[in-house]
């Protein structure tokens, strides 16, 4: 089954501390993944995608097979970091698998 | 690029009436998917087309709903007759093909159903 999984629907932390969003994914071949934030009420964004192995606004993400995961990860959080993050995961039909969703709380 | 475009990007209208709701990809693109956003459901998958042919309609909630691409600039989602329950927000999405393409979605409709 294909299947994303994201296990904390709300984290909250406060400004400077590090913060890790985790995902697993549950996927037969060859994964594709991707990070997704969602300001209040506006559009999912592109944060990360797996292949790119980049760093975006300070986060970072490493696919680890062995353990299906894809964490996303920034060492000092931000106020502007509050948001709706989301995993998720291409199949080879180009649909987006996405997990529930993770709010992030970044407190002053 | 102007990115996906929708409209209108909110629509209150009273239950019972056809709504319609409309999506221009980003030029290239050659996939596109419907997703709705509740808080009790989070995002659903639609319905998602290739090439202006639809490909999986298995998350169309009912017959009310339907779907059509007419061509690679243009989509509907249309509801009728319209009920409460459908209010959400209604976002379109586009992507090229090949891998590790990523999804790139528009701002959204606020539907609201009185």
């Amino acid at each position: 089954a294909q299947r994303v999984t994201q296990p904390e629907k709300l984290l909250s932390v406060f400004k400077g501390a590090p913060v890790e969003l985790k995902c697993n994914y549950s996927y037969s071949g060859s994964p594709e993944l991707f990070w997704y934030v969602q300001y209040s009420r506006q559009r999912l964004q592109l944060l990360l995608r797996h292949i790119s192995r980049e760093s975006i606004k300070g986060f970072t993400a490493d696919l680890n097979k062995g353990e299906t995961s894809f964490h996303l990860k920034k060492p000092f959080a931000q106020e502007e970091d509050s948001a709706m993050y989301y995993c998720a995961l291409s199949n080879q039909g180009g649909k987006l698998i996405f997990g529930q969703g993770t709010e992030l709380s970044v407190k002053p | 690029d102007a990115g996906v475009i929708q409209s209108p990007r909110h629509e209150v209208t009273e239950m019972g009436q056809e709504v319609t709701l409309r999506c221009k990809p980003i030029s290239g693109h050659d996939y596109l998917f419907w997703y709705r956003q509740t808080m009790m459901r989070g995002l659903e998958l639609l319905i998602y087309f290739n090439n202006n042919v639809p490909i999986d309609d298995s998350g169309m909630p009912e017959d009310r709903f339907s779907a059509k691409m007419p061509n690679a600039s243009f989509s509907t989602l249309k509801i009728q007759p319209s009920e409460p329950r459908d209010s959400a927000v209604y976002f379109c999405a586009s992507r090229p093909t090949g891998r590790h393409q990523p999804q790139h979605f528009g701002d959204g409709t606020r539907l609201s159903i009185l």
